[in-house]
C-alpha cells in the first residue's frame, strides 16, 4: 500500500475564490486519480491525473474549473477554481499501480464554501 | 462501461449478530470488484478485493466477500457485528486497465448495543 498526504485536511473558502489542494505519495505510483464526494454522497471521478501531460476528465466536469498538474510520479495537485457553495465537498486523491486493480485514498480535502 | 448498485442505503444490526451488506454489478469485462469502509471523517480504507482468483475473498477485520458471476454479485458479510464496524461501506468496481474505480452509492451500516 501508499502512503497518502493531502493538504489541506479542511478549509473554508469565500465564493468566486480558488483553493489548490496537494496530493503527495510516498512511493512512486503509475496511477493518480481525483474524486468528489459530495455531503452524504459516493465519490465520483473527477479526472485521472496523467504524469507529464494533461489530465483526462470524466463527464461533467472541465479543466478550466478543476486544472490538475502531475509533475512526478509521486505528486500532484487538483484546484478548485471560482469556487460556489456546490462546490463544498470532500476531494480524495487515489493512487495505484496498473494491473494491481486497487485504489488507496488519502484521508481526503474537506472544502467549505461560504 | 460498469456500475455497481448497492441495494441497501442503510443496514441496522446488532453487536453480535451477523452482516450482509448486498453489491450488484454490471460490468463488460471480467472485473475486479473491491469493498470499502469509510469511517466518519476519514479516507476510504480497502476492505479486500476479487481480482479473479478465489471467489471467496477474506478481508480486514473479520469481513468476506463472495463473487458470484451467476448472480453478478459481491455481497459483504461478517459472522458477528462489533461496535467499531459503524461506518459507511463501498461496493466498487474497475474494469481493468489504468481506469479509476466506479463506486456504489454506500451503504450506512449502524451497529446496535
Amino acid at each position: 500500500s501508499a502512503v497518502i498526504s493531502q493538504k489541506p485536511s479542511r478549509d473554508i473558502c469565500q465564493r468566486g475564490t480558488s483553493l489548490t489542494i496537494q496530493c503527495q505519495v510516498d512511493s512512486q505510483v503509475t496511477m493518480m486519480f481525483w474524486y468528489r464526494q459530495q455531503p452524504g454522497q459516493s465519490l465520483t471521478l473527477i479526472a485521472t491525473a496523467n504524469q507529464g501531460s494533461e489530465a483526462t476528465y470524466e463527464s461533467g466536469f472541465v479543466i478550466d474549473k478543476f486544472p490538475i498538474s502531475r509533475p512526478n510520479l509521486t505528486f500532484s495537485t487538483l484546484t478548485v477554481s471560482n469556487m460556489s457553495p456546490e462546490d463544498s465537498s470532500i476531494y480524495l486523491c487515489s493512487v495505484g499501480q496498473v494491473g494491481a486493480g486497487e485504489l488507496f485514498f488519502g484521508e481526503g480535502s474537506r472544502l467549505t464554501v461560504l | 462501461a460498469q456500475s455497481v448498485t448497492q441495494l441497501d442505503s442503510h443496514v441496522s444490526v446488532s453487536e453480535g449478530t451477523p452482516v450482509l451488506l448486498r453489491c450488484n454489478y454490471s460490468s463488460s469485462y471480467s472485473p475486479s470488484l473491491f469493498w470499502y469502509v469509510q469511517h466518519p471523517n476519514k479516507g476510504l480504507q480497502l476492505l479486500l478485493k476479487y481480482t479473479s482468483a478465489a471467489t471467496l475473498v477474506k478481508g480486514i477485520n473479520g469481513f468476506e466477500a463472495e463473487f458470484k458471476k451467476s448472480e453478478t454479485s459481491f455481497h459483504l458479510t461478517k459472522p458477528s457485528a462489533h461496535m467499531s464496524d459503524a461506518a459507511e461501506y463501498f461496493c466498487a468496481v474497475s474494469g481493468g486497465g489504468a481506469d479509476g474505480l466506479t463506486f456504489g452509492k454506500g451503504t450506512h451500516l449502524i451497529i446496535q448495543p
